[in-house]
């Protein structure tokens, strides 16, 4: 049962562009929703997260945007650069409950 | 630097064949976990532990057992590989709050 639909599965982009990558969730309880950053050949970091106490988050060049009504959140990147090449996913959870539940992720290809 | 720590790398097995990926982590966390990662799947919670001496199933358990040996250490062990199992494995850890998953580097496993 996928409760977190991710689009794009792939995006491409040229330097300086600002891609966005968006989810949407079901379980309206949810209340913790992370992003993490994988690189080829690692493992997937926390990049950013948010709550839906507020409707963006902003963390360098990365910025969540939430939507709590349509159950929606995305992910931007301002000024994007070629080592932001790497896979996106985002995530859902109740805070405070360890089990994530995923999206299918985004491949993001920056080039220069 | 803290770290997940998972051996083997990479493993190439036989249908039908046995074999146990290892992880250690050294952050004392309480929470780890076993994923599975394939092309747009996402990643999928294989079997979860919150504790020493606990597991709980998650959304993929089938052929696979695990084993949180201590704090430190959490096994997942295929008892008969099958060709549908050929995946990335990601070992990973957190405070009981989950609000932050380390993730290890991942065990490249194909089964032929």
């Amino acid at each position: 049962q996928q409760q977190v639909k991710q689009s794009p599965q792939s995006l491409i982009v040229q330097k300086g562009g600002i891609p966005i990558i968006n989810c949407a969730y079901e379980n309206t309880a949810f209340d913790y929703f992370p992003w993490y950053q994988q690189f080829p050949g690692k493992g997937p970091a926390l990049l950013i997260a948010i709550r839906p106490d507020v409707s963006e988050k902003k963390e360098g060049r990365f910025t969540i945007s939430f939507n709590k009504s349509a159950k929606q959140f995305s992910l931007h990147i301002m000024d994007s650069q070629p080592g932001d090449s790497a896979t996106y996913f985002c995530a859902a959870t109740l805070f405070g409950n360890e089990k994530l539940t995923f999206g299918t992720g985004t491949r993001l290809t920056i080039i220069p | 630097n803290a770290s997940v720590t998972q051996t083997p790398k990479f493993q190439v097995l036989k249908t039908g064949q046995s074999m146990t990926l290892q992880c250690a982590q050294d952050m004392n966390h309480n929470s780890m976990y076993w994923y599975r990662q394939d092309p747009g799947m996402g990643l999928r919670l294989i079997y979860y532990s919150a504790s020493e001496g606990t597991t709980d199933k998650g959304e993929v358990p089938n052929g696979y057992n695990v084993s949180r040996l201590n704090k430190r250490e959490f096994s997942l062990r295929l008892e008969s590989a099958a060709p549908s199992q050929t995946s990335v494995y990601f070992c990973a850890s957190s405070y009981r709050d989950g609000n932050t998953i380390y993730f290890g580097e991942g065990s490249w496993l194909t089964v032929v």
